[in-house]
């Protein structure tokens, strides 16, 4: 495997599951980021993770948890999700201090019932 | 933070070069200008970036007014694969920065 990738690709769940978002980067990066993109607005930054520590939390609602592992390892735990939470996930990484140059993988298109 | 402006789409004939405009009025002197593009149903890839001085790699070409003001992103020949959203971005200038997405320029490749 190269690059960025996530799994699942697709997920479908009801308001009262849990699940959880996979990435992983074989880049030897040291940062990761998760980004939300909803139908017809821009992406949205929710988090980042810098040599495992989170240091930007965009106000996200906290039945989205992210967690870390390692570098390059990144989830992010879902659960009591609202329909509007439907969306594009992506994960993407980089070199720290070169956050302008981000690898991004290729989404995770939730859909909650 | 310094804004840029995109035209919502545009179109161009396959195999014909294509520039991509953004304006940047309010760009601060340390501002890098960065492009990046979506193809469809793919997350964005990094095209380029600059600073002052026009920039050249093996996806695009990126001209940089002289007052910066604004910046056009130049594809030599585009194919159908060129077709996607093309965002241009502002900032970063420590390098830890966040990238702020906008609507950016949906590009149709006509065959």
């Amino acid at each position: 495997e190269t690059g960025v990738t996530q799994t699942p690709r697709h997920l479908v769940m009801g308001m009262t599951n849990k699940k959880s978002l996979k990435c992983e980067q074989h880049l030897g990066h040291n940062a990761m980021y998760w980004y939300k993109q909803s139908a017809k607005k821009p992406l949205e930054l929710m988090f980042v993770y810098n040599f495992k520590e989170q240091t930007e939390n965009n106000s996200v609602p906290s039945r989205f948890s992210p967690e870390c592992p390692n570098s390059s390892h990144l989830f992010l735990h879902l659960h009591t999700l609202q329909p509007e939470d439907s969306a594009l996930y992506l994960c993407a990484s980089s070199q720290r201090g070169r956050s302008y140059e981000q690898y991004f993988g290729p989404g995770t298109r939730l859909t909650v019932t | 933070d310094a804004k840029t402006t995109q035209p919502n789409s545009m179109e161009s004939n396959e195999e014909e070069p294509v520039h991509l405009p953004c304006n940047h009025s309010t760009i601060s002197g340390t501002d890098y200008i960065h492009w990046y593009r979506q193809l469809p149903s793919q997350g964005p890839e990094y095209v380029i970036h600059g600073l002052t001085s026009n920039v050249n790699n093996r996806m695009a070409s990126l001209a940089i007014a002289e007052d910066r003001k604004s910046s056009t992103l130049i594809l030599h020949r585009a194919t159908l694969r060129d077709a996607a959203v093309y965002y241009c971005i502002l900032g970063l200038r420590g390098g830890n920065e966040k990238l702020t997405f906008g609507t950016g320029t949906r590009l149709t490749i006509i065959p």
